[in-house]
């Protein structure tokens, strides 16, 4: 069965410094992965995803991730985070051969001090 | 396009009353999912719908039944509504085979369930 793992629940930045958000899926075959954003009171939004090619997805508003696939991780990362990056974010996976079932992780709340 | 809509957008239940909530989407899309989202616990599948007439159960289906009669509209219901059942439940949409995975998100709707 798909799962996918969010180590953290909350991480607390200032502004300007550097973002990584652990994200690692356990899952037997191809997957597609995906970063989702959840913006304080709106609903969820793709912020990237990866399906093949290059490992390094770079996706809106500056954030990146890495398909690490011996490490069954796929890791958000931006170099230089905002105010307005306050937001919680979903890992989520999908196997290939899973009727478009898509399973998030349990997300991580991202809040940044000014 | 309005996207993806969904009523209500807020409820109140007492136990064991009855509801429905109504999901539409303007975009044509062949795929339609329910997930209720807890906090700690992210989003999880609840039912989901590769096409007019088609249903089938996702990772917490017990207590919720769904129905696809028309291709842009997609009912969640709960027969007897359970305290547990409290809980922001949102409705996606997605095109289908060849853009598996990108999913729109509704609005939500806030359920409370006394």
């Amino acid at each position: 069965a798909q799962s996918v793992s969010q180590h953290n629940h909350h991480v607390i930045l200032s502004e300007a410094a550097s973002l990584e958000l652990g994200c690692n899926y356990s899952y037997g075959g191809t997957v597609n992965l995906f970063w989702y954003v959840q913006y304080p009171g709106q609903h969820l939004q793709l912020l990237l995803k990866y399906f093949s090619g290059d490992p390094l997805v770079k996706g809106i508003k500056g954030f990146e991730a890495e398909f690490i696939k011996s490490k069954f991780s796929f890791n958000l990362r931006k170099p230089s985070v905002q105010w307005s990056d306050t937001a919680e974010y979903f890992c989520a996976v999908m196997g290939y051969s899973s009727a478009s079932k898509i399973i998030f992780g349990s997300g991580t709340r991202l809040s940044i001090r000014p | 396009n309005a996207g993806v809509t969904q009523t209500p957008k807020f409820r109140v239940l007492k136990t064991g009353q009855s509801m429905t909530l109504l999901c539409a989407q303007d975009m044509n899309h062949e795929y339609m999912y329910w997930y209720r989202q807890d906090p700690g616990m992210g989003l999880r599948l609840i039912h989901y719908s590769v096409g007019e007439g088609t249903t089938a159960k996702g990772e917490v289906p017990d207590g919720y039944n769904v129905s696809r009669l028309k291709k842009q509209n997609f009912l969640l219901g709960l027969e007897s509504a359970a305290p547990s059942q409290t809980s922001v439940y949102f409705c996606a949409s997605s095109p289908g085979r060849g853009r598996p995975g990108t999913q729109y998100f509704g609005p939500g709707t806030r359920l409370l369930v006394l």
